[in-house]
């Protein structure tokens, strides 16, 4: 059965720390790991890692995935308090075939906390 | 706002009766998904279809839950004989099918189902 195991549950920081999130998996045929964050409403999404190694970067936040140990992090730099939230990490996988599975399985998620 | 959309938003209902939700998908997305979220945890996957068809149910999914997309369009989610545990955050996603931009899923900002 996948499986997804995010850390740390949750995390308080002050405006401005710099704050890594951690996402390891087991999954049979892995094709992509995804970043959402979470509000008090829908996850929205903010990355989508298929190749090892390669940083994906969007303003403040960042997130490389590496494929040989089974893990991804997101860093988010210089905090604000519109970054609290739930992040969520997920995973999706091919099926036998090759052809994209539909269902993505996530983690627990991280409660992150920024306090001014 | 072209997103995804749910319908109802909230819906108390008491035990034992039957509940139905709707999900309008982005328009150009053939693929439809159906997850559920409790409190603290991570979105658990229910069901998807790929235009009309379903495609995958999960074995968590009891008999009294039954999905549809009768013309791979919207799609209504049906809890008969609904009971306590039923009461969650029933969040609806969607994807274009087929290659890297299938696994990208966008959500919709869920129905909270309250079961007293």
């Amino acid at each position: 059965e996948d499986k997804v195991v995010q850390s740390p549950l949750s995390l308080v920081v002050h405006e401005g720390d710099t704050v890594t999130l951690n996402c390891s998996y087991e999954v049979t045929n892995f094709r992509s790991l995804l970043w959402y964050k979470q509000e008090k409403k829908a996850p929205t999404f903010l990355f989508m890692l298929t190749s090892s190694g390669i940083e994906k970067k969007s303003g403040r936040l960042s997130s490389i995935l590496d494929k040989k140990e089974l893990f991804s992090i997101l860093n988010i730099t210089a905090t604000q308090t519109g970054d609290s939230a739930i992040y969520l990490c997920a995973v999706a996988r091919a099926n036998a075939g090759g052809t994209s599975y539909g269902k993505l399985t996530f983690g627990q998620g991280t409660i992150l906390t920024v306090h001014p | 706002d072209t997103g995804v959309s749910q319908n109802p938003r909230h819906k108390i209902t008491k035990r034992g009766q039957n509940v139905t939700f709707r999900c309008d998908p982005i328009s150009e997305h053939n693929r439809l998904y159906w997850y559920r979220q409790t409190l603290g945890q991570g979105p658990e996957f229910l069901t998807y279809f790929q235009n009309e068809a379903q495609l995958e149910k999960s074995r968590l999914l009891s008999d009294r839950f039954s999905a549809e997309r009768p013309k791979g369009s919207f799609s209504t989610l049906e809890i008969q004989r609904t009971e306590q545990g039923d009461s969650a955050m029933y969040l609806c996603a969607s994807s274009l099918g087929g290659g890297p931009g299938s696994y990208e899923q966008y959500f919709g900002p869920g129905t909270r189902l309250t079961v007293t």
